[in-house]
């Protein structure tokens, strides 16, 4: 699985939209980008995937360049919950695809 | 509909001793994960499996052993219990490869 490089941490303010970075400039063709976060020491939770088009759902918009090395998570309206780490994991589908889970951008909602 | 559902949620044990973690979803799903977390780190893959009788080895096996005999359940078992296993333990599950996981809430060891 291709390796992913994202910030360390990141601040934002409640109500504005939270920009998160995740670099794989050495993702394959059939790799997937996926989006996890780890509210304090809870189970980490889904977001979203995707594999070259861009992905909305009820939580979070994921920007995927289309040379595919880069994308954003993109949280329209943060807020205090959403105060968390962010994992970025670069996937191959098939039965040896995995989660392979990096350190994650500590993303800081303040008021 | 529960989810993944992990059980203990705490547990102290000796040094020697052995458990299993229970882990059980009830979602139908084929794919199912074992990770440890420690303190300041990231998750890290113990043992997977694909579906019923099908598990294989994840990044840091060694200590642990897995079974999977019906699509419910992925009991994770530690045979001797050292220290360097204390550690928050996940389980997770998903419909597919192509498919996020859902993540239990947890199993919080402490080996003495």
């Amino acid at each position: 699985d291709a390796k992913t490089t994202q910030p360390t941490s990141m601040d934002c303010a409640e109500g504005r939209a939270a920009n998160l970075p995740c670099n794989h400039s050495t993702i394959s063709g059939n790799e997937y980008v996926y989006w996890y976060r780890q509210i304090h020491s809870q189970g980490p939770q889904y977001i979203i995937h995707g594999l070259k088009n861009n992905e909305t759902n009820e939580m979070a918009s994921l920007i995927i360049t289309e040379d595919r090395k880069s994308s954003t998570l993109i949280l329209p309206h943060a807020t205090l919950r959403d105060t968390a780490v962010y994992y970025c994991i670069v996937r191959v589908g098939g039965s040896q695809g995995n989660l392979i889970f990096g350190k994650g951008t500590k993303l800081s909602v303040k008021p | 509909n529960a989810g993944v559902t992990q059980t203990p949620k705490f547990q102290v044990l000796k040094t020697g001793q052995s458990m299993t973690l229970q882990c059980a979803q009830d979602m139908n799903h084929e794919y199912m994960s074992w990770y440890r977390q420690d303190p300041g780190m990231g998750l890290r893959l113990i043992h997977y499996s694909v579906g019923a009788g099908i598990t294989d080895q994840g990044e840091v096996p060694n200590g642990y052993n897995v079974s999977r005999s019906t699509t419910e359940d992925f009991p994770l078992r530690l045979l001797s219990a050292a220290p360097s296993q204390t550690s928050v333990y996940f389980c997770a599950s998903s419909i597919g490869v192509h498919y996020g996981y859902t993540f239990g809430s947890g199993t919080r060891l402490t080996v003495v």
